[in-house]
């Protein structure tokens, strides 16, 4: 079955500094994977996707994510975040393209020092 | 932008009542979802639908919940018989035949 772990449940980052979030899936083929983003009190939004190709994907609000089959993982990145960011994130993976559900991670929260 | 929209925002019922949460898919997307999260737990796959009629579920999905598309414009879930612990956030998703998820704004159920 496939699962995803996103190791840090918290992450504290000052503001116009670097981030990267942790992701790492188990699955046994290639998986479709996927970050959203949930804002309190909202839903979930969609931050980019990797289908195939280039493993480097760029989403949404200046984030990027690199597949990294070896490694199994689908991290998370920003060169410079904003306070807009605060906010929990959610990596996820799929084995058809959507066509079945999603498995989320547990999330990581993402709080902005000023 | 297109939007997946979702009422009521909030639901308060009391343990043993039906409800019904509504869902209003974008409107061209085929495949139709519910996802739930309890509060400070992950977000959690209950059942996916396509072509009038459920393609997945979870094991969650028991007998007291059903779905329903029951116009050409909503998506429909239902909790037969309320109990403490469906207290979560219900999320409607929906997408085209290639995309990704798109997820509506949530309905908070609190049971009480």
């Amino acid at each position: 079955a496939q699962s995803v772990t996103q190791p840090d449940i918290h992450i504290t980052v000052s503001e116009g500094a670097s981030l990267e979030l942790r992701c790492n899936y188990s699955y046994g083929a290639t998986p479709y994977l996927f970050w959203y983003v949930q804002s309190p009190g909202q839903g979930l939004q969609l931050l980019l996707k990797y289908f195939s190709g280039d493993t480097l994907v760029q989403g949404i609000k200046g984030f990027e994510a690199e597949f990294k089959r070896s490694q199994s993982s689908f991290n998370l990145r920003k060169p410079s975040v904003h306070w807009s960011d605060a906010a929990e994130y959610f990596c996820a993976v799929s084995h058809r393209g959507g066509a079945d559900g999603l498995t989320f991670g547990k999330g990581t929260h993402l709080i902005i020092q000023p | 932008e297109p939007e997946v929209t979702q009422t009521p925002s909030h639901q308060v019922t009391q343990m043993g009542q039906e409800v019904i949460l509504r869902c209003v898919p974008i409107s061209n997307h085929l495949y139709f979802y519910w996802y739930r999260q309890i509060l400070g737990q992950k977000v959690e796959f209950l059942v996916s639908f396509y072509n009038n009629e459920i393609s997945e579920k979870s094991e969650i999905f028991d007998d007291q919940f059903s779905v329903e598309r029951p116009d050409g414009s909503n998506f429909t879930l239902k909790i037969r018989s309320t109990k403490l612990e469906d207290s979560a956030m219900y999320f409607c998703a929906s997408r085209a035949e290639q995309g990704p998820l798109h997820f509506g704004n949530g309905t908070r159920l609190t049971v009480t």
